[in-house]
């Protein structure tokens, strides 16, 4: 069956510093990957998408992804971590045609001045 | 117009009460979707409809029944819930319910069961 694992529940970041937030999973056929961000109360913005191809994966606000097949692994990475990126991010798998996404249990990042 | 629109974006309920939330997009997707959220929780899907069918139900309790009544609405109607259903409620839309697809969420309704 698929899942998605993010290891990480809480990482705290200071400002200016760089941020990897970690993502495993596990689908038998191609993953179709994804990355999502949610501020408090608020729906779920897609940062990033993998299908194929290129496996490093740029993003919206500066973040970018790497698949790693090897390592059943898409890993969010950000340079330089802004205060506003403070949220709840989501990775997520394209589950087979038909049905929807299959979530992760979320990161929540906090930023630090 | 890329936005999915949810009403109300909060609502209050007893338990013997019957409410509707509302759901509503422009982008021409075939296929919508109810997730429900718990505080600090990932979403779990609840429904799938497309095409106007419904395709997924993830046994939900049955007095909650979603309604899909064109492509651009869909609806979830509540009937007696119980306080564990007290949890944000977010609608979704893709272009056709193929697993390599964007979901547009909404910004969903945040319920609270008295």
């Amino acid at each position: 069956a698929q899942s998605v694992t993010q290891p990480d529940i809480h990482i705290t970041v200071s400002e200016g510093a760089s941020l990897e937030l970690r993502c495993n999973y596990s689908y038998g056929a191609t993953p179709y990957l994804f990355w999502y961000v949610q501020s408090p109360g608020q729906g779920l913005q897609l940062l990033l998408k993998y299908f194929s191809g290129d496996t490093l994966v740029q993003g919206i606000k500066g973040f970018e992804a790497e698949f790693k097949r090897s390592q059943s692994s898409f890993n969010l990475r950000k340079p330089s971590v802004h205060w506003s990126d403070a949220a709840e991010y989501f990775c997520a798998v394209g589950a087979q045609a038909g049905t929807a996404l299959i979530f992760g249990k979320g990161t929540t990042l906090s930023v630090s001045s | 117009d890329t936005e999915v629109t949810q009403t109300p974006k909060h609502l209050v309920m007893g338990m013997t009460n019957k409410k509707s939330l509302k759901c509503e997009q422009h982008m021409g997707h075939r296929a919508m979707y109810w997730y429900k959220q718990k505080a600090k929780k990932p979403p779990e899907l609840m429904f799938v409809y497309s095409y106007e069918k419904l395709s997924i139900n993830e046994s939900v309790p049955s007095r909650f029944s979603p309604e899909c009544p064109n492509s651009s609405l869909l609806n979830l109607h509540l009937h007696a819930l119980q306080p564990e259903d007290s949890a944000l409620y977010l609608c979704a839309s893709s272009t056709q319910g193929q697993r390599n697809e964007k979901l547009f969420f909404g910004s969903g309704t945040q319920l609270s069961v008295l």
